[in-house]
């Protein structure tokens, strides 16, 4: 398989459960990305690995838990969400973000739809 | 902080002319990269095209272009030939060289009508 991929692909959750969000890029890449894209907001930047640390943490709330234990995979554990968490989640990764501007650019998952209700 | 603004937020050309879709920029950076994505409605974000702060020369990918005006802090996405598989989401991202991480725009919505 090629590119970044996610499972699922949608995924409807009541706000007691606990589910978790896979995130696997087979591009060699050592940064990866979680955003949150919901309906009438821009694309958020929610957390950020490069080289398997966490780089940055855009004030998320701790319900949701991120995980990334090798460069490849990238994992988003979800627990007592609320309805305004529903959203399209998108993985990305890149080459190296800090490195030269060839490895800047970033490649997206087709994303998980997320519903709690 | 960076600020990115698209001021389009629908679009509408006919196929196979040329369309314009706006994307303007704050910083005091001198550093730094703008990106320009497509999202159709499968929900998968589409590199296009990149132009780095410093590039001489606007940024060319195929049938994107990129009219980067840098004393106007402006990065226009130019697709000429416009097909009906252009139809999409059009976002322009500015990205921190520093601190390597993207502040996207609102996006565009672009609809090619046959």
């Amino acid at each position: 398989e090629t590119g970044v991929t996610q499972t699922p692909r949608h995924l409807v959750m009541g706000m007691t459960n606990k589910k978790s969000l896979k995130c696997e890029q087979h591009l060699g890449h050592n940064a990866m990305y979680w955003y949150k894209q919901s309906a009438k907001k821009p694309l958020e930047l929610m957390f950020v690995y490069n080289f398997k640390e966490q780089t940055e943490n855009n004030s998320v709330p701790s319900r949701f838990s991120p995980e990334c234990p090798n460069s490849s995979h990238l994992f988003l554990h979800l627990h007592t969400l609320q309805p305004e968490d529903s959203a399209l989640y998108l993985c990305a990764s890149s080459q190296d973000p800090l490195g030269q501007r060839a490895s800047y650019e970033q490649y997206f998952g087709p994303g998980t739809r997320l519903t709690v209700t | 902080a960076q600020k990115i603004t698209q001021t389009q937020p629908g679009m509408f050309v006919q196929e196979k002319e040329a369309v314009t879709l706006d994307c303007t920029y704050d910083t005091s950076d001198p550093s730094y990269g703008l990106f320009w994505y497509k999202q159709p409605s499968s929900g998968e974000m589409i590199f296009l095209i990149y132009q780095g702060s410093y590039d001489q020369q606007n940024a060319t990918e195929g049938r994107y272009s990129l009219n980067f005006q840098k004393a106007r802090k402006s990065a226009n996405l130019v697709i000429s030939a416009s097909q009906l598989g252009d139809s999409a989401m059009y976002f322009c991202a500015f990205f921190n060289t520093n601190a390597g991480k993207s502040t996207f725009g609102d996006g565009t919505t672009l609809t090619v009508k046959p």
